[in-house]
């Protein structure tokens, strides 16, 4: 148990729907990311949120949208995927950013897209 | 490409062999961390090693860091099968960005 709690563990969403993810962290961080994790690739950094307000964007498209209400939560707002973004999407909270520190992972949210 | 790439991508070993694992990055760093992943799982820490050490150890593990070379290495001895996982590095550059490498998949035979 790493203090990094995501929900759902599984999704399994069409095109057209609308879905989020949730991470949750009580460890006291101030900085946390979302990662996707697809086959053979390496693990590629979406967003980092610093007290609550998003200080990277690595090109992602607008179809994710993330949200951080408070310094425990992290959403990821989904709409109109496309297949190629099924994969394994990981949540990760340091102590601050810019990160020199250990990331500490939820398990992920596996997300398949049909 | 900034991020570490670990060698091999892939090893099977028997259970009490030791296993070595390698990364290799590009630029300057302020610190180089190891990371454990079971399948489908999120990443677990194993061992942080700072720019200006050379090797360091944790229980079963060691990694060593040649900053001269931009490599660094994981062994793990006596490997059980428990310790089937992936294996990532990833480097904490002077300029603040964190980038995990593609990672090497161990599987220990019992």
């Amino acid at each position: 148990e790493t203090g990094v709690t995501q929900t759902p563990r599984h999704l399994v969403m069409g095109m057209t729907n609308k879905k989020s993810l949730k991470c949750e962290q009580h460890l006291g961080h101030n900085a946390m990311y979302w990662y996707k994790q697809s086959a053979k690739k390496p693990l590629e950094l979406m967003f980092v949120y610093s007290l609550e307000e998003r200080v990277e964007n690595n090109s992602v498209p607008s179809r994710f949208s993330p949200e951080c209400p408070n310094s425990s939560h992290l959403f990821l707002h989904l709409h109109t995927l496309q297949p190629e973004d099924s994969a394994l999407y990981l949540c990760a909270s340091s102590l601050q950013f810019p990160s020199k520190n250990i990331q500490y992972f939820g398990a992920g949210t596996r997300l398949s897209v049909l | 490409s900034q991020q570490g790439e670990e060698d091999p991508q892939a090893l099977s070993i028997q259970e009490g062999e030791n296993a070595t694992m390698n990364c290799s990055y590009k630029t300057s760093i302020n610190n180089l961390q190891w990371y454990r992943q079971n399948s489908g799982r999120g990443l677990v820490h194993l061992i942080l090693i700072r720019s200006n050490e050379r090797e360091k150890h944790s229980g079963r593990l060691r990694v060593t860091l040649d900053t001269s070379k931009k490599s660094s290495s994981l062994l793990i001895t006596a490997s059980r099968a428990a310790d089937t996982a992936s294996y990532f590095c990833a480097t904490a550059n002077t300029g603040n960005q964190f980038y995990f490498g593609t990672g090497t998949s161990l599987t220990v035979i019992p």
